[in-house]
């Protein structure tokens, strides 16, 4: 079974803080992923990762960055939190796709953050 | 534009009632893929289905079924006989062949099953 596993499944941090967010897969994938989840929105992509030191902008990067130093690690940092970045954040993995065969993700239990 | 739609925000049932959830696509692509993930209570979206745009054949697994149809960019999910465990928020996601890494979903469906 696939696993993703994530740092916290709760936090809660201050306004102005950095924050850490880390994700771990043991199945060896090439992409990685970190959402948002907010009520009514759906998942929406912050930014990708598709090979160690690679990465790319999602649709909402402003405020975060993310770090892939290794294959199984993804970390997703708020730089300074604000109380705007308070939400569900889901990790995802799923192997190297390949034009005509897109590849499903596997997600982790989600970490729910709070800024105060 | 947005790509996946599910218009059902909330729907409640009760027990052995049979629920289809709709999940309409837009895309350009004439290759693609469809997803379904289940997120239970506890958080972590759980994968159920893919399916390619070549594939129109319904597809049943269980008490769950999907129905594609391109003629109405539609991918519904209908389970049968529900059980409570089923009570959950419901994604749909598309993937276009040339852009295989992003993932458009819709804003989800919450299931409620009640005994």
């Amino acid at each position: 079974d696939v696993k993703v596993t994530q740092s916290s499944r709760y936090l809660v941090k201050r306004t102005g803080e950095k924050v850490f967010l880390e994700c771990v897969q043991d199945m060896d994938h090439e992409n990685m992923f970190w959402y948002r989840q907010d009520p009514g929105l759906g998942l929406r992509l912050i930014y990708f990762s598709y090979d160690v030191k690679m990465k790319e902008k999602g649709d909402i990067p402003e405020g975060y960055s993310v770090s892939r130093e290794k294959k199984e690690r993804f970390s997703l940092i708020l730089e300074s939190a604000s109380t705007n970045q308070t939400s569900m954040y889901l990790c995802a993995s799923s192997p190297a796709g390949t034009v005509g065969t897109n590849r499903e993700q596997y997600f982790g239990p989600g970490t729910r953050l709070t800024v105060t | 534009a947005q790509k996946v739609t599910q218009a059902q925000t909330e729907i409640s049932v009760v027990e052995k009632e049979d629920v289809t959830l709709d999940c309409v696509y837009e895309t350009r692509d004439t290759t693609y893929y469809l997803f379904w993930y289940k997120q239970p209570p506890s958080g972590e979206l759980v994968f159920l289905i893919r399916r390619n745009s070549f594939d129109e054949q319904n597809e049943i697994s269980g008490r769950y079924s999907w129905n594609f149809q391109k003629s109405t960019s539609s991918f519904n999910f209908t389970i049968t006989a529900s059980q409570v465990v089923d009570s959950a928020v419901y994604f749909c996601a598309l993937s276009e062949a040339y852009n295989f890494n992003k993932f458009y979903f819709g804003s989800g469906t919450k299931l409620n099953v009640k005994p």
